[in-house]
C-alpha cells in the first residue's frame, strides 16, 4: 500500500518564476492538505482540498493556488516566486470518514528560490 | 502565528535515558497530536490525544494533556539513537483537521 507521494523531491527556481508541485494521497484517502515548512520552523497550513474544492485556507497570498483531481491527487502552484518561498512543501492526506484527524505526510518537496 | 510552542527547543540525552518535551497552546482544541520528523523530511504521526483524554500510551511513548493549563507533554522512555529527530506538537481546532504546529523540539540521542 503506497503512502503519500510527492514530486519532485527537489526543485530550484529563480525569482519571478512559477512552480507546480504534485501530491498523490495514500490509497483510500480523499482529503489533501498542503503545508509550508521554513528552515527551523514548524509546518504552516496553506490550504486543504476535498471533493475537488478548496475547503479552507491559511494565511497565504493568492500567489499560492491549488487543485484537486477526480482521483484525489493534488497540485500546489506558486506564481511570482519570492526568495521567502524557499521551504519544504509537505502534502498530507486523510480520509474524511475517519474522524480521527490523523494525517499522513509525504516526504516533501524542497523548493529553493534563487 | 503558531498555535503551539514546544519546550525545550533542543534536547541532548544518552541512549537509555528518558526524554521529555512540553507543548503549550493558546486556544481550545479538539485534539493534540505529536509528530516526528527526521532530517527535514516528511512527518510521521506518533500519537493523538483528544481533548477529553488526560493520558495516552503507545509503546515507549507517553502523552499527557492538561486542558486547564493548555499544555501537553511527550515522554519517550529508554531512548535509542534512532529516536534522534525533531518532534512537533500540532493541535486541531476545527472539524476538518487543519493542523497548527509548534516550532518543534530537536532531540539528539547519543550512543
Amino acid at each position: 500500500d503506497a503512502g503519500v507521494t510527492q514530486s519532485p523531491t527537489h526543485l530550484i527556481k529563480t525569482r519571478g518564476q512559477q512552480v507546480t508541485l504534485r501530491c498523490s494521497p495514500k490509497s483510500g484517502h480523499d482529503t489533501v492538505s498542503w503545508y509550508q515548512q521554513a528552515l527551523g520552523q514548524g509546518p504552516q497550513f496553506i490550504f486543504q482540498y476535498y471533493e475537488e474544492e478548496e475547503r479552507q485556507r491559511g494565511n497565504f497570498p493568492d500567489r499560492f493556488s491549488g487543485h484537486q483531481f477526480p482521483n484525489y491527487s493534488s497540485e500546489l502552484n506558486v506564481n511570482a516566486l519570492l526568495l521567502g518561498d524557499s521551504a519544504l512543501y509537505l502534502c498530507a492526506s486523510s480520509w474524511e470518514g475517519s474522524f480521527t484527524y490523523e494525517q499522513y505526510f509525504g516526504p516533501g518537496t524542497r523548493l529553493t528560490v534563487t | 502565528s503558531q498555535q503551539g510552542e514546544e519546550d525545550p527547543q533542543a534536547l541532548s540525552i544518552q541512549e537509555g535515558e528518558n526524554a521529555t518535551m512540553n507543548c503549550s497552546y493558546k486556544t481550545s482544541i479538539n485534539n493534540l497530536q505529536w509528530y516526528r520528523q527526521n532530517s527535514g523530511r516528511g512527518l510521521v504521526h506518533l500519537i493523538l490525544i483528544r481533548s477529553n483524554e488526560r493520558e495516552k500510551h503507545s509503546g515507549r511513548l507517553r502523552v499527557t494533556l492538561d486542558t486547564s493549563k493548555k499544555s501537553s507533554s511527550l515522554l519517550i522512555t529508554a531512548s535509542r539513537a534512532a529516536d534522534t529527530a525533531s518532534y512537533f506538537c500540532a493541535t486541531t481546532t476545527d472539524s476538518w483537521g487543519k493542523l497548527q504546529f509548534g516550532a518543534g523540539t530537536q532531540v539528539v540521542v547519543t550512543p
